[in-house]
């Protein structure tokens, strides 16, 4: 079983509501990611948190709003967001200071937008 | 533009068969490799990874390949199972700085598919 847990499991919305997505981990890592992923496609990199500050960005939409209140927890709040939006958006953690590359991941959080 | 790509899109093999999944690469600047498994409904887990400095490396009836002088990385399962089916992505990762870690990019899956 995964030791990143994300919040809900699915999600439907319209285009005018606001809704967040929630990720929780406990094993002490410091960087915390998002990814989304399109069907029958690779994860695409969307936000990193390092030490609860954002690092990296990767130009995505401010429909998409990133928080990570503390070390465990980890937000995506969504508003305003189309149906191309729709995908699978999965959590994941890292020790910033591991002898490796590996990236602990959540089941993720299915989002379908009408 | 940096990115990390896959040769062959679906494989399939029969039970107990050892399978290799491969993988091109163009960013020299990668720290480390990594090989990853995607079940259907589930978010990826690690299998294994291989430093930049490493040729190869071996784990659990699998083995990762990495040929700096083409950029080619593969993975070899050995003794495939019906329960090694599922999408099989590499990802490469760089150090953003000091000894924290950044971004890691994945390339674009293989479907591996077992028959019993």
């Amino acid at each position: 079983d995964t030791e990143v847990t994300q919040t809900p499991k699915h999600l439907v919305m319209g285009m005018t509501n606001k809704k967040s997505l929630k990720c929780e981990q406990h094993m002490g890592h410091r960087a915390m990611y998002w990814y989304k992923q399109k069907a029958k496609k690779p994860p695409e990199l969307m936000f990193v948190y390092s030490y609860e500050k954002l690092s990296i960005n990767e130009s995505v939409p401010s429909r998409f709003s990133p928080e990570c209140p503390n070390s465990s927890l980890l937000n995506l709040h969504l508003h305003a967001l189309q149906p191309e939006d729709s995908a699978l958006y999965l959590c994941a953690s890292r020790n910033p200071g591991s002898n490796t590359g590996e990236l602990f991941f959540g089941e993720g959080s299915r989002l379908t937008v009408l | 533009g940096e990115s990390v790509g896959l040769h062959l899109p679906t494989l399939s093999v029969q039970e107990g068969d050892n399978s290799i999944i491969n993988c091109a690469y163009s960013n020299s600047a990668s720290d480390y490799f990594i090989w990853y498994k995607q079940e259907s409904g589930k978010g990826p887990q690690f299998i294994i990874d291989i430093r930049s400095n490493m040729d190869k490396r071996q784990g659990q009836r699998v083995t990762v390949l990495l040929n700096k002088t083409v950029k080619h990385l593969s993975l070899q399962i050995a003794a495939t199972q019906p329960g090694d089916s599922a999408v099989y992505f590499c990802a490469e990762t760089r150090r953003a700085g000091g000894t924290s870690y950044g971004k890691l990019t994945f390339g674009q899956g293989t479907i591996l598919t077992v028959h019993p």
